[in-house]
């Protein structure tokens, strides 16, 4: 009963290629969010969702596309890949409702690590 | 805008000894607090957060953090740790008002605890 789920765990690719990672949550949250880690461990936000809106777009290419079809889903596509895109891609998810006690908690998947060539 | 500081980048310490890992934070408006732990090829677990009340913090695995107000600062502590604990600790924050609830992450503390 995983509650973040992300595949591939691996992903290697070719410069110039199109590829998407997917990622579920069964917590039944309402906001998801993905995080780039680079090769020094930094950690940073790229993109967060609430209830399929995109609320957070931070300085990222637009060569990197979220799509949310529903609150429990956020891929993330990545077109014309290039190696400083070489890192690992964590999705997460937290709940926004002020009757939770795990409100602003953001639950980690285990990550995808995409290494370009 | 926020930014935190882990002041250190690695921690070794003895297996039984006591470990504190430091994290100062600068934002011009009020903040959420967290701790987590990654595991090697592991995603992030949350170790603690602080979102009110009570300044000192009890989280999981025997880890505490005491949030400073005034010297903006929210420093992690065990004090006995295990074999278990070598990983990467990341301090982060959350502006309490802001759409989103992002997360700014500092650089991480590694922890090697030797036997």
């Amino acid at each position: 009963d995983t509650a973040v789920s992300q595949t591939p765990k691996y992903l290697v690719t070719q410069m110039g290629n199109d590829k998407s990672i997917k990622c579920e949550q069964n917590l039944g949250h309402d906001t998801m969010y993905w995080y780039k880690q680079d090769s020094k461990k930094f950690l940073k936000i790229m993109f967060s969702y609430n209830n399929k809106e995109l609320i957070i777009n931070e300085t990222v290419p637009n060569r990197f596309s979220p799509k949310s079809p529903d609150k429990a889903h956020l891929n993330l596509h990545i077109n014309s890949l290039e190696l400083g895109d070489s890192a690992v891609y964590f999705c997460a998810s937290s709940e926004t409702g002020l009757a939770r006690r795990d409100r602003y908690e953001q639950f980690f998947g285990p990550g995808t690590r995409l290494t370009v060539l | 805008a926020q930014s935190v500081t882990q002041l250190d980048s690695q921690v070794p310490v003895f297996e039984e000894a006591p470990v504190e890992l430091r994290c100062n934070y600068s934002s011009s408006v009020s903040v959420y607090l967290f701790w987590y732990v990654q595991y090697p090829n592991q995603g992030l677990q949350l170790l603690l957060k602080y979102l009110s009340g009570s300044t000192l913090v009890k989280g999981i695995n025997g880890f505490e953090a005491e949030f400073n107000k005034s010297q903006t600062s929210f420093h992690l502590r065990k004090p006995s740790v295990h074999i278990s604990d070598t990983a990467e600790y990341f301090c982060a924050v959350s502006d309490q008002w802001a759409a989103g609830n992002k997360l700014t992450f500092g650089g991480g503390t590694r922890v090697l605890v030797k036997p």
